[in-house]
C-alpha cells in the first residue's frame, strides 16, 4: 500500500480481555516495528521484525504481549489479559533494510476500562 | 539518566524567527540520529536524518550533530505557525541497518503570530 495501515484506529476494551492490533506495512518494506506512546512521552520500542522473524523483542513489557508476522508482511500485536496501564497509542512503522528512518502508521488508540 | 533527553518546552518563537531544538544522548556508540515532527493527535513524521558530524540542511531545516559532545540539534529557519508541533529526537545504535530507535520525550514548539 501507499502507507503503513493500522487497524482498528480506536479500540476500547474491558480489563482482562484479549485484543489484537493489526499493521499492514508499506509494500516491499522488510522491517516492521511496534512502538507504544503514552501521553506526553516519546514512542517506546516494543518489538521489531526482519521478514517473518522477531529480530529484537526486548521492549515487550511482559509475557502478556506477543506479536507475529507469519508471511513477512502484515503483523499482529496481541495483548492478553489487558490492564488499564496498557492504555496507549500503539504505533507500527516499517522501513527498507539498510535505512534508518521509519514511516509510521496512524496508530491504534487502545483504551482499557 | 535518560538515554535521549530533550527539554519538553514549550518553546515559543515568533513567526519568521529561528527555532532551535536540542537533544543529548547517553550512548556513545550511537550511529544515526533522526528528528520527527508530531502534530497533536497524529503519528510521528520523519523530517531529518543525520549520520556524520556537522550540519545537514534540507530546506528550512538544518540538523547539527556533535558526537564528541553527544549532542544533536534541529534549527528551523523562518518559522511558520504550521511548524507548531512536538519535535522528537531519536537515536539508533546502528547505521545503515534496520534496528530500534530510542526516542526522547519531545520538545513542544509554538510559533506565534
Amino acid at each position: 500500500g501507499a502507507g503503513v495501515s493500522q487497524t482498528p484506529s480506536n479500540k476500547v476494551t474491558e480489563k482482562g480481555k484479549y485484543v489484537e492490533l493489526r499493521c499492514d506495512p508499506i509494500s516491499g518494506h522488510t522491517a516492521l516495528y511496534w512502538y507504544r506512546q503514552s501521553l506526553g512521552q516519546g514512542p517506546e520500542f516494543l518489538i521489531y521484525f526482519q521478514g517473518t522473524g522477531a529480530a529484537d523483542d526486548s521492549g515487550l513489557p511482559n509475557d502478556r504481549f506477543f506479536a507475529v508476522r507469519p508471511e513477512g508482511s502484515v503483523s499482529t500485536l496481541k495483548i492478553q489479559r489487558t490492564e488499564r496501564g496498557d492504555s496507549a497509542v500503539y504505533l507500527c512503522a516499517s522501513s527498507l533494510t539498510g535505512t534508518g528512518g521509519y514511516t509510521f502508521g496512524s496508530g491504534t488508540r487502545l483504551t482499557v476500562v | 539518566q535518560k538515554e535521549v533527553e530533550q527539554n519538553s518546552g514549550p518553546l515559543s518563537v515568533p513567526e519568521g524567527a529561528i527555532a532551535s531544538l536540542n537533544c543529548t544522548y547517553s550512548d556513545r556508540v550511537s550511529q544515526s540520529f533522526f528528528w520527527y515532527r508530531q502534530y497533536s493527535g497524529k503519528s510521528p513524521e520523519l523530517i531529518m536524518s543525520i549520520y556524520s558530524n556537522g550540519d545537514k540542511e534540507d530546506g528550512r531545516f538544518t540538523a547539527q550533530l556533535n558526537k564528541a559532545s553527544q549532542y544533536v540539534s534541529l534549527l528551523i529557519r523562518d518559522s511558520q505557525p504550521s511548524d507548531s508541533a512536538t519535535y522528537l529526537c531519536a537515536v539508533n545504535r546502528r547505521s545503515g541497518t534496520a534496528s530500534k530507535l530510542t526516542f526522547g520525550t519531545g520538545t513542544r514548539l509554538q510559533v506565534t503570530l
